[in-house]
């Protein structure tokens, strides 16, 4: 099975700065015939259903606000909040769909500094 | 914009059976593939598997063994079956659809299972 390990478990920043948060594969997940990245990440508020927010490691889906963006390719990837509201509170996860079985990183609580 | 709405009992005894249906609508339930995902209370998410429109299925290995997905195409319905349950399979249950290429969107907005006596 893939290992996805995100990085920081938590994180609190301060409104208006930057949030970063880290996603790690234990193998590549960039597929050599498509040469896409078969990541994605979302979005989890409290008591709702994970919301997709970037798919193939960067390319955020319709109605996602551009302060969201996803970067990164094969082992290593990352999402960027560029100036965090207070919306935006939240659990972070991401996935990867490289693979049978699917698996997601733990998760990153998002909280306001 | 297709929507889906998880159903079924919210407390099973253990060593019984947990049984969940998805209802589809606003879309059609086929071509596409179906899944199933878990999230334990305060824990990380857990793909249990696929099914397909045609009835095809790919299931986790973790769980390969207990569980049963199925479609009813006439309803647009599809089902979780998973036996043998434990205190450890108390979870968050969602019904997803997969999307082109493999990532879940929408989910359903999760129903939640206890297994206890």
């Amino acid at each position: 099975d893939i290992v996805v390990t995100q990085s920081p478990d938590s994180l609190a920043v301060s409104l208006g700065e930057r949030a970063t948060i880290n996603c790690k594969s234990s193998q590549s997940l960039l597929y050599n015939s498509d040469n896409k990245d078969y990541l994605a990440w979302y979005q989890q508020k409290p008591g709702q259903p994970p919301k997709l927010l970037i798919s193939w490691a960067s390319a955020r889906e319709s109605g996602v606000p551009d302060r969201f963006s996803g970067s990164g390719s094969g082992t290593d990837f990352t999402l960027t909040i560029s100036s965090l509201q207070a919306e935006d509170v939240a659990v972070y996860h991401c996935l990867q769909h490289y693979s049978i079985p699917r698996t997601f990183g733990q998760g990153t609580r998002l909280e306001i500094k | 914009q297709v929507q889906l709405r998880e159903s079924g009992p919210g407390l099973v005894q253990p060593s019984e059976t947990l049984s969940l249906t998805c209802t589809v609508s606003g879309g059609s339930i086929s071509p596409y593939y179906w899944t199933w995902i878990r999230q334990i209370p305060g824990k990380g998410l857990e793909w249990i598997g696929y099914i397909y429109y045609s009835g095809a299925t790919d299931y986790n290995p973790s769980l390969r063994g207990r569980v049963t997905m199925s479609v009813d195409t006439s309803k647009s319905q599809f089902s979780l079956k998973l036996a043998s349950v434990t205190a450890a399979d108390t979870a968050v249950y969602y019904c997803v659809k997969v999307v082109t290429g493999g990532m879940f969107d929408p989910w359903g907005q999760g129903t939640l299972v206890t297994v206890s006596s």
